[in-house]
Formats: C-alpha cells, sequence, structure tokens
C-alpha cells in the first residue's frame, strides 16, 4: 500500500535557524513528488516538483531534494513569514495526488 | 494571473440538506481535480475531470457524493443529504495538462460544516 509519511509532525524555529523537514514515501512507480505550502485557511499552494532520485530544486530559501526512498524540504536562515503547513504529496501515474499529513513549521522573531 | 476560485468559502448546512460547491478553475486548464481536506490532515482524493470527461470517481465517499464539469470548464460538486461526516474543507486544484505528474493549482477550499 502507499504511504507518505512526514516529520516531524511540528517544528519550531528561531528566526534564522536552518534546518530540514522529511518526507519518505513507499510507492510503486514514482512519476513525481511534490512540495506544497498551507497557510491556515487556504489552499495548498505549489513549491516544487521533483522526478527522480538525486534531483534539486531551489526557491528563495527553500531547497527540496530527493532520493529513492525520501525527500527533504532545506529551510536555510527561516524568517516568521515562512511559518505554514508543508505538505509533501507523490504521484504513481494514477489520477490523483497521494499528500502527507504535513509538517507545521513555526518560525519565532 | 486569475488563480483557482472556489464559492462559497464557507457553507453550513443542517443534517439532510443538499449543497452544492463550485470551482472555476485556471483557464485552459484541462485537468480538474476535488480534493476532501479533515483538520490536521492532508487533502485526500475525490475525483478527477479532464475536459468534460470524469475519468476517476474512486474517492468520492459515498452515492451522495456527485460532481460534473460539463462544459469542460466550471465544476460543481454536489452532496446530497449531507452528514455530520461530510464536515471538511473541499479542495478544488487544476491543471494545465492532462499528466497527474503535472503540478496541480488550489484553489482557497469550501469549508463545509454540517450540523
Amino acid at each position: 500500500e502507499d504511504q507518505v509519511t512526514q516529520s516531524p509532525e511540528a517544528l519550531r524555529l528561531q528566526e534564522g535557524e536552518s534546518s530540514s523537514l522529511n518526507c519518505s514515501y513507499t510507492v510503486s512507480g514514482l512519476r513525481g513528488l511534490f512540495w506544497y505550502r498551507q497557510d491556515p485557511g487556504k489552499g495548498p499552494e505549489f513549491l516544487f516538483t521533483l522526478y527522480s532520485a538525486g534531483e534539486e530544486k531551489e526557491k528563495e530559501r527553500l531547497k527540496a531534494t530527493l532520493t529513492k526512498k525520501e525527500s527533504f524540504l532545506h529551510i536555510t536562515a527561516p524568517k516568521p513569514e515562512d511559518s505554514a503547513t508543508y505538505l509533501c504529496a507523490v504521484t504513481t501515474g494514477a489520477n490523483n495526488l497521494f499528500f502527507g499529513t504535513g509538517t507545521r513549521l513555526t518560525v519565532i522573531p | 494571473g486569475a488563480g483557482v476560485s472556489q464559492s462559497p468559502r464557507y457553507k453550513v448546512a443542517k443534517r439532510g440538506q443538499d449543497v452544492a460547491l463550485r470551482c472555476d478553475p485556471i483557464s485552459g486548464h484541462v485537468s480538474l481535480f476535488w480534493y476532501q481536506q479533515a483538520l490536521g490532515q492532508g487533502p485526500e482524493f475525490l475525483t478527477y475531470f479532464q475536459n468534460e470527461a470524469q475519468l476517476d470517481k474512486s474517492g468520492l465517499p459515498s452515492d451522495r457524493f456527485f460532481a460534473e464539469r460539463p462544459e469542460g470548464s466550471v465544476s460543481t460538486l454536489k452532496i446530497q443529504r449531507t452528514q455530520q461526516e461530510d464536515s471538511a474543507v473541499y479542495l478544488c486544484a487544476s491543471s494545465l495538462r492532462r499528466e497527474v505528474s503535472y503540478e496541480q493549482y488550489f484553489g482557497p477550499g469550501t469549508r463545509l460544516t454540517v450540523t
């Protein structure tokens, strides 16, 4: 059975304190792994798509990496505005994304 | 440019009432998805349209749930005889291409509360 597990469930960082969020997956035939950011009361906002092991993508303070078993979302020198829930999702070519439960990030000024 | 819009943003229904939730996808987007998100959980797939064709409805939890996209643009998710367990945020997403491996863009969601 396909599984996506995100850890930690919640993370509190001081402003400027870099860290990583983890998304581990067990799926048959990964076709893509997605990272989304979700603010309270809003829909998920697309961040990155990764397709193959070894791939990396960056956007401002965020960097996403992919291995054959997991993906990391690295946050460098976070700011309070980076506080949100970060969702990981995978697709195996079926007609949907399969989401994890998210990591709730709080960045304290 | 304009993103995915959903209406209403909030809906309160008494148990047993029918509700209709609307999604306006990004113009020109071929694929449209509906997801259900419970509090503290990730979105869960309900159904998928490619243009006007509903290609997958495997995630619809019961035959009380019905979705349509008659002209390949606006979509409506209808829930008949609402139950308390239907309370959730209903998210719509659209994608430019047919391939599910292409990025999906989400609307703000409709929060449904069944009392």
